[in-house]
Order: C-alpha cells, then structure tokens, then sequence
C-alpha cells in the first residue's frame, strides 16, 4: 500500500458525459501527479500539481482538467468523454516539487481508477 | 521530442536465470531516469532513479545502471515473484514524464 488513495475504483458512464476523479496524497506529501495508462499507449503523463499550483503539463486534452485543493487533494475532470478515453487513471505523489536544477523525487502511485466509457 | 524505448517487449526466464532489461532514451537535459515494475491491475511501484551517467543502484535481487543513452536493469537469479512489468521514464528539463511501454517479464519455477 503505497499511501496514495483514489477514488472511485471503477466508473462505467457514456459518451458526452463529465466525470471526476479524486485523489489524496500521501500524508505529508505536496506533488501530485495524475497519468492516463492504455493498452495502446501505455502510461501517459498528464499534469502535475505542487501544493495547489500547476507545475508541469502532459499530454492532457483541452477536455481535461485537474486542480490542487487546500488540503492537498487533487481531482481530475474528463468532460464531453469519448470511447478513446477510457482507461485506467493513476494518481501518484511525492514530497517534493522536483525544482529545477534539483534531482526530482520519488513519485508513489495510487491503485488506480478504472474509466470506462460506453 | 523525449522518447523512450524498452527490449525485450516480453522475456521469459527460468528461476534462477539472471538477465538485463533495456531503457534506450533521448531527453534534453536528464533529470532522472526510474525504474518501476506493475503488476496487472495495479499502480507501478517505485524500484529506482539515476541521476546521472555512471550511477549504480542495488535492491535485493535488482541492480539499475545508467549511461548517456540507455539504462539496464539486471535481474539476478530471479523468483517468481519477480514476474511483472517493468517501466523505464525519464523527466527532462520540460519537466514532463515519458514513460516506455515497459517489458514483460516472466519467471517459471
């Protein structure tokens, strides 16, 4: 068990719909991350969060966004789905922002959450 | 571009057959390079990260090295519970984490 929780573990909806996932970090921990893994494109960077700040932008599609909360939480919005976008989401989380010019740090992953779009 | 390749796709080993997995990559300005394995189903699990040429990493029966261009990992005298995925990313100056499709790693008793 890594520390890093998701939720939900699964989620089954349509075409055109919204959905949100969350993530809470690891206690203590500032970054978040947030990947996208399919069985064609293998894991994908998405977007990272430092302590309620973007840091870092992926591959992530204008329909997506993402936001960091006081508390450290962070969720992932998927508006106006396609059947391309489903596939597991990880979250994962890390003490450090990884600055530059300062080794980056260790990121710990959550269990995932399963997106399946109909 | 940040690229990054890994081979073989799949290895199947006997128990106790040691062998090197492959990270080939192309980055500008390296800041780290990791190593994970996933099991089916689940999160990748943190295994190590290199910062620069040269450096070397010992867990149990795994051993990560890295050059300019590539990292091995090495798996001495595998277990079955060795068996899983195994990732190589890297984190270049842009900050953004490329990940390889990863290697299939097998191990029969």
């Amino acid at each position: 068990d890594s520390g890093v929780t998701q939720t939900p573990k699964h989620l089954i909806t349509a075409t055109g719909q919204r959905v949100t996932l969350r993530c809470s970090p690891r206690s203590g921990d500032l970054s978040v991350y947030w990947y996208q893994q399919s069985l064609d494109q293998g894991l994908q960077f998405l977007i990272q969060y430092y302590n309620g700040e973007e840091r870092a932008k992926g591959n992530i599609l204008e329909r997506f966004s993402a936001q960091q909360f006081p508390d450290l939480h962070s969720e992932l919005n998927l508006s106006s789905l396609e059947l391309g976008d489903s596939a597991l989401y990880f979250c994962a989380s890390s003490v450090e922002e990884g600055l530059a010019g300062a080794p980056t740090d260790t990121q710990y992953f959550g269990p995932g959450t399963r997106l399946t779009v109909l | 571009e940040d690229q990054v390749t890994q081979s073989p796709e799949a290895l199947r080993l006997q128990e106790g057959e040691s062998s090197s997995l492959n990270c080939s990559y192309t980055v500008s300005g390296l800041r780290g390079l990791f190593w994970y394995r996933q099991d089916p189903g689940k999160g990748p699990e943190f295994l190590f990260t290199l910062y620069s040429a040269g450096e070397e990493k010992e867990k149990e029966r795994l051993k990560a090295t890295l050059t300019k261009k590539e990292s091995f990992l090495h798996i001495t005298a595998p277990k079955p519970e060795d068996s899983a995925t195994y990732l190589c990313a890297v984190q270049g100056r842009g900050q953004n984490f490329v990940f390889g499709p990863g290697t299939r790693l097998s191990v029969l008793p």
